[in-house]
C-alpha cells in the first residue's frame, strides 16, 4: 500500500544545531508540503514543493529550507534550530486539486 | 488574506446524537473545501471535499454543507459514537488551487 512516512518521529536538539526531518511518500504525488502545528495556531505551511527542483515558501518559512531531488522526498532543515522551532511537524502529499495525505508526524523539542 | 474559524470550544455531546460542526472563512467563496479529523499523536485523515457548486455531500455517516452567502461549512455526523471523539479541522485552498489554509479545529467528545 502507498504511504507517506517520517523520520526521526521524535527528536531532541540544541539550540543552533541544524537539524533535518526526512519525509518520504510512495503515492507518487507532484505535490509535497510540510506544515507545523502548535497548539492555539493549527496547522501552518512552512515550504510545500509542485515537483522536482521546484520549491516554495509558506506563511512560516524562516529559519527553515526544502529540496526536492526526486518525486518521493522532501527533507525539511532547520538551519539553526531555535526554541521558537519546537513544534509538531507534518509532512503530506497530495495530487492536483484533491486531498492531502499525511505522515505520522515528527515531535521536535529544541533545549 | 483568507482565515478560517472555528469554534476552539469542544463540543461534548452524547451517543447517538448528531455532532453539528462549524467552519466559516473570511473573504472570497474557495473553489472547494475540505474537512479532516486528527486523532491525537497522529496525522490528519482527509474526510470529505465539497466543491463550491455543490451544497451539500454525505458519506455514510456524515455529511457537509457548503453555502457562499454565508461563508460557512458545517460538518455533521449523525447517530454519533464515542470512536467520533476527535479534532476536525476545516481546509480550503489560498494563494493557489493545491495550497490549503486549516483552521484551528474543533475537538469532539462523545459521551456514552
Amino acid at each position: 500500500d502507498a504511504e507517506i512516512t517520517q523520520s526521526p518521529r521524535h527528536k531532541i536538539t540544541e539550540t543552533g544545531r541544524q537539524v533535518t526531518l526526512a519525509c518520504h511518500q510512495t503515492w507518487n504525488h507532484n505535490n509535497m508540503f510540510w506544515y507545523r502545528q502548535d497548539l492555539g495556531h493549527g496547522l501552518r505551511l512552512i515550504h510545500y514543493s509542485y515537483g522536482v527542483q521546484d520549491t516554495n515558501k509558506g506563511e512560516v518559512s524562516d529559519g527553515y529550507s526544502v529540496s526536492r531531488s526526486n518525486t518521493e522526498d522532501l527533507p525539511l532543515t532547520l538551519e539553526s534550530a531555535a526554541s521558537s522551532q519546537t513544534s509538531v511537524y507534518f509532512c503530506a502529499s497530495s495530487e492536483w486539486g484533491t486531498e492531502q495525505y499525511f505522515g505520522p508526524g515528527t515531535r521536535l523539542t529544541v533545549t | 488574506s483568507q482565515k478560517i474559524e472555528q469554534n476552539s470550544e469542544a463540543l461534548n455531546i452524547q451517543e447517538g446524537k448528531t455532532a453539528t460542526l462549524t467552519c466559516n472563512y473570511t473573504n472570497y467563496s474557495p473553489a472547494y473545501l475540505q474537512w479532516y479529523r486528527q486523532d491525537p499523536g497522529r496525522g490528519p485523515v482527509f474526510l470529505l471535499l465539497i466543491r463550491e457548486n455543490e451544497k451539500e455531500k454525505r458519506k455514510e455517516r456524515l455529511k457537509v454543507t457548503f453555502d457562499t452567502t454565508l461563508k460557512q461549512s458545517l460538518f455533521h455526523i449523525t447517530a454519533s459514537q464515542p470512536a467520533d471523539s476527535a479534532t476536525y479541522l476545516c481546509a480550503l485552498p489560498s494563494g493557489g488551487y493545491n495550497k490549503l489554509i486549516f483552521g484551528a479545529g474543533t475537538r469532539l467528545a462523545v459521551h456514552p
